[in-house]
């Protein structure tokens, strides 16, 4: 079964700390990506992470793949408020299947 | 450049009535992918198509649910008789020619709400 697994689920951090976000796939993939979406809106491009051992930063986050391990990770710096919103990773099979997306983390950043 | 376009953003129906989606993808993009997604979570694969062609409809329910994208105009997701359970968010996107593992790019989606 194609799947994915983020956790956590839900995240509550203080603006200033650091915390990651990880993306568990079950199958090989070379291609995995991750984005954003505020509440009621679309989903934006975060990262496409394309080999093993890839690595992307974008300001407070950073995105990471483990591809033997089948694992991304997005790493938030200081986190600040404008960082609230729901993360998600997802991937492509390496066949004729979709994108396959996790459930998402929704990431609430407080004063 | 304009983005990823679907209307209406919000759509009410009554239990029974049809629901028409309308995606028109960006310029130059000759792939479409329809998603749906239910409250709390993650998206979820229904349809791919090419001009005029259904390339994998995997994820698409076997009742009531359609999807064309005619040679001109946008892509159309039709859904008959429509149920609360079908009540979600619908989001198409694009791909450039070249294949499916191109980036995809969203819309806005259809937040659809059946009474």
């Amino acid at each position: 079964e194609l799947k994915v697994e983020q956790n956590p689920l839900f995240l509550s951090m203080q603006e200033g700390k650091n915390y990651t976000i990880y993306c568990n796939y079950s199958t090989t993939s070379d291609r995995l990506y991750w984005y954003r979406q505020d509440p009621g809106k679309s989903l934006e491009s975060l990262f496409v992470l394309l080999s093993n051992g890839a690595v992307k930063q974008e300001g407070r986050l950073m995105a990471s793949l483990d591809t033997k391990a089948r694992l991304s990770t997005l790493h938030i710096t200081a986190a600040v408020h404008d960082l609230s919103a729901t993360y998600f990773c997802a991937f492509f099979y390496s066949g004729n299947t979709p994108l396959v997306f996790g459930k998402g983390t929704r990431l609430s950043v407080i004063a | 450049n304009a983005g990823v376009m679907q209307n209406p953003r919000h759509l009410v129906r009554r239990r029974g009535q049809e629901a028409r989606l309308r995606c028109s993808p960006m310029k130059g993009h000759s792939h479409v992918y329809w998603y749906r997604q239910l409250p709390e979570e993650g998206l979820k694969f229904m349809v791919y198509l090419q001009k005029e062609n259904i390339i994998d409809e995997s994820g698409m329910p076997k009742e009531r649910f359609s999807a064309e994208f005619p040679k001109e105009g946008p892509s159309i997701l039709r859904i008959q008789q429509v149920v609360r359970g079908d009540s979600a968010a619908y989001f198409c996107a694009s791909s450039p020619p070249g294949g499916r593992f191109n980036e995809q790019f969203f819309g806005p989606g259809t937040r659809l709400t059946v009474l």
